[in-house]
């Protein structure tokens, strides 16, 4: 079925390092692509969107680029704080009335 | 403008007792949703309602029911709690658009003993 997969497990990493989670979707159709952050204890927000190949969301110096050649939507931030520790999750919007698909999410800590 | 509010925040069933879950929007919003939260399961989709006096059935809808009754409000009913209903129940609103942003609640976190 529609879908979209994170790479499995936890992410820690030291400040100022370079941060990737990956994402893959099912390619039934070109989703809008998202990506969501929770930080500890709050709901989830809207990091970043693409709607279409070859988009590039941007926001809080996280990237991703909607791939439609590879299926994916990686997320990036070249240097990472410890105020990026969170949980990030990828979505993808497959079945109309803006429902969304989410992938399992990826813990990120950040150590100083 | 307070967005998405959720009540309550935390709360304690024993199995078999009732609860409802009452999440409010002022954004205007034609489209809610409930969402439960689970270690390791990313959010999966119990109800969403696309207007006043709609409501669907999502990915996991047993054991809940949902009411839309008024446009800024969307509840969620637990009948007859069960411990599997142990969760943190997330609401969220969008202008239903392709490719809107939905926004999401503070999150109720639910156990069922």
């Amino acid at each position: 079925g529609d879908s979209v997969t994170q790479m499995e497990g936890p992410v820690t990493l030291s400040e100022e390092a370079f941060l990737t989670i990956n994402c893959t979707y099912t390619a039934t159709g070109y989703p809008s692509l998202f990506w969501y952050v929770q930080y500890p204890g709050e709901g989830l927000q809207l990091l970043l969107k693409a709607t279409k190949a070859d988009d590039k969301g941007s926001n809080k110096g996280f990237e991703a680029t909607y791939r439609k050649e590879t299926t994916s939507f990686h997320l990036e931030k070249g240097s990472v704080q410890v105020s990026d520790s969170a949980v990030y999750f990828c979505a993808g919007e497959y079945y109309g009335n803006n429902r969304l698909a989410f992938g399992k999410g990826n813990q990120v800590v950040v150590i100083p | 403008n307070a967005g998405v509010t959720q009540t309550p925040k935390f709360r304690v069933l024993k199995t078999g007792q009732s609860m409802t879950l009452l999440c409010a929007q002022d954004m205007n919003h034609e489209y809610m949703y409930w969402y439960r939260q689970d270690p390791g399961m990313g959010l999966r989709l119990i109800h969403y309602s696309v207007g006043e006096g709609t409501t669907a059935k999502g990915e996991v809808p047993d054991g809940y029911n949902v009411s839309r009754l008024k446009k800024q409000n969307f509840l969620l009913g637990l009948e007859s709690a069960a411990p599997s209903q142990t969760s943190v129940y997330f609401c969220a609103s969008s202008s239903g658009l392709a490719g809107e942003t939905q926004y999401f609640g503070p999150g109720t976190r639910l156990l069922v003993l």
